[in-house]
């Protein structure tokens, strides 16, 4: 059992390039996020999905988009990377009776 | 809307004495209550929740945190730290209606021999 898989760990993009940032799951949740972290500010929610078909913004979601074409994958794409995009990036999916399960991250450098 | 303070960024303290990490939420419904844990360069682990019931919740590695509705806190607390408890915390709120978690900014507990 996998659980939350990230892929890549690491990422350096120059300022305009495009990617996508995937996040896969195993456990058949429903509800799955897209959060940044940036030193002082704690985690931040880019956007989340409460089912396949289903997105919904959360507090930062410009410049990135996502979609739910399955309940396994919902990928997060930078359209034009920036500077302030860079930070590290944690998917997650959720169990409501045991909470939260987080990906290892994604560290992402837009230079 | 929802809100976490964790009003202390840092909390520096010496191995085998009490630490107290503060936690206070806002929110205009009932709520569900999250620590979780990130050890350097890690993901973040979840250590402790309040769904409901006990107001009082405890984690494997001797953290406690007690849910208090009056005062919407919800802190943290260990009577004996380890150097290995080094890390940075984090408490989290969210709605049952909504599922949305919600991150404070974080604690960094610094523990010293």
């Amino acid at each position: 059992n996998a659980g939350v898989t990230q892929t890549p760990k690491f990422q350096v993009l120059k300022t305009g390039q495009s990617m996508t940032l995937q996040c896969a799951q195993d456990m058949n949740h429903e509800y799955m996020s897209w959060y940044r972290q940036d030193p002082g500010m704690g985690l931040r929610l880019i956007h989340y999905s409460v089912g396949a078909g289903i997105t919904d913004q959360g507090e930062v979601p410009n410049g990135y988009n996502v979609s739910r074409s399955t309940t396994e994958d919902f990928p997060l794409r930078l359209l034009s990377a920036a500077p302030s995009q860079t930070s590290v990036y944690f998917c997650a999916s959720q169990d409501r009776a045991y909470g939260y399960t987080f990906g290892s991250g994604t560290r992402l450098t837009v230079v | 809307a929802q809100s976490v303070t964790q009003l202390d960024s840092q909390v520096p303290v010496f191995e085998e004495a009490p630490v107290e990490l503060r936690c206070n939420y806002s929110s205009s419904v009932s709520v569900y209550l999250f620590w979780y844990v990130q050890y350097p360069n890690q993901g973040l682990q979840l250590l402790l929740k309040y769904l409901s019931g006990s107001t009082l919740v405890e984690s494997i590695n001797g953290f406690e945190a007690e849910f208090n509705k009056s005062q919407t806190s919800f802190h943290l607390r260990k009577p004996s730290v380890h150097i290995s408890d080094t890390a940075e915390y984090f408490c989290a709120v969210s709605e049952p209606r909504t599922d949305k978690l919600i991150f404070g900014t974080g604690t960094r507990l610094q523990v010293f021999p």
